[in-house]
């Protein structure tokens, strides 16, 4: 078993739609975890990041983190043809061990005008 | 400006043909990091460095070597590249007490052949 699973899409939706990005984990040391979106011949610039458990809000994106269920999610409200990118989930440990980031291999989202 | 580069940007060499690709940071972070992103296995981290001399594997080391002799400076060395190696590279930097907040360079497609 993958230590983050994420589906790599490709996810499709029209303007305005929301969207919602998943991953689960296996690793219960996990404390960090991060959103990166990565534009076509870009290097992944950081989203947002929660620390434990708990919803975190920024503009139209609501990262969501269930330690209970291993699992995350990334929404995007009013989705615009500018979100088109792939979204990375990224996850890392606490202390020593939040210098290894482990990512899943990223959601391919397109934004239809 | 704020930023992480990387030379060369696209690569072509032969198998055993020792090559650095270099990278550099303007934004005085303590950690910097290498990856690899591959299609289907997505990004996965090759070494990182804590601070200067200090550096450690991460998952997928074999084949390379870093060296962290300046505080900007993170060059990633390929002794003998082989083919199994033909990838996106990325190198990425934070501050120590952030390192889930990693700013990325834009990213290196070597190609051995």
């Amino acid at each position: 078993q993958k230590e983050v699973e994420q589906d790599p899409g490709p996810l499709s939706v029209p303007e305005g739609a929301i969207v919602s990005l998943n991953c689960t984990y296996s690793n219960s040391a996990f404390q960090y975890f991060m959103w990166y979106r990565q534009y076509s011949r870009k290097g992944p610039e950081l989203l947002m990041y929660t620390y434990s458990s708990g919803n975190k809000e920024d503009g139209r994106f609501t990262a969501q983190v269930d330690k209970s269920s291993k699992y995350i999610s990334l929404f995007i409200r009013d989705s615009q043809p500018s979100d088109s990118a792939t979204y990375l989930c990224a996850m890392s440990a606490s202390g020593a061990g939040s210098y290894q980031l482990t990512f899943g291999k990223g959601t391919k989202l397109s934004v239809i005008p | 400006e704020a930023q992480v580069t990387q030379n060369p940007r696209y690569l072509i060499t032969v198998t055993g043909k020792k090559l650095t690709v270099t990278c550099s940071q303007n934004m005085n972070h303590e950690y910097m990091s290498w990856y690899r992103q591959d299609p289907g296995l997505g990004l996965r981290q090759i070494y990182y460095s804590m601070n200067v001399e200090v550096t450690d594997k991460g998952d997928v080391p074999e084949g390379y070597k870093v060296s962290r002799k300046e505080k900007r400076n993170f060059p990633l060395i390929l002794e003998s590249p082989s083919p199994n190696q033909t990838s996106l590279y990325f190198c990425a930097s934070s501050l120590s007490l952030q390192p889930y907040e990693q700013y990325f360079g834009p990213g290196t497609r070597l190609t051995v052949t």
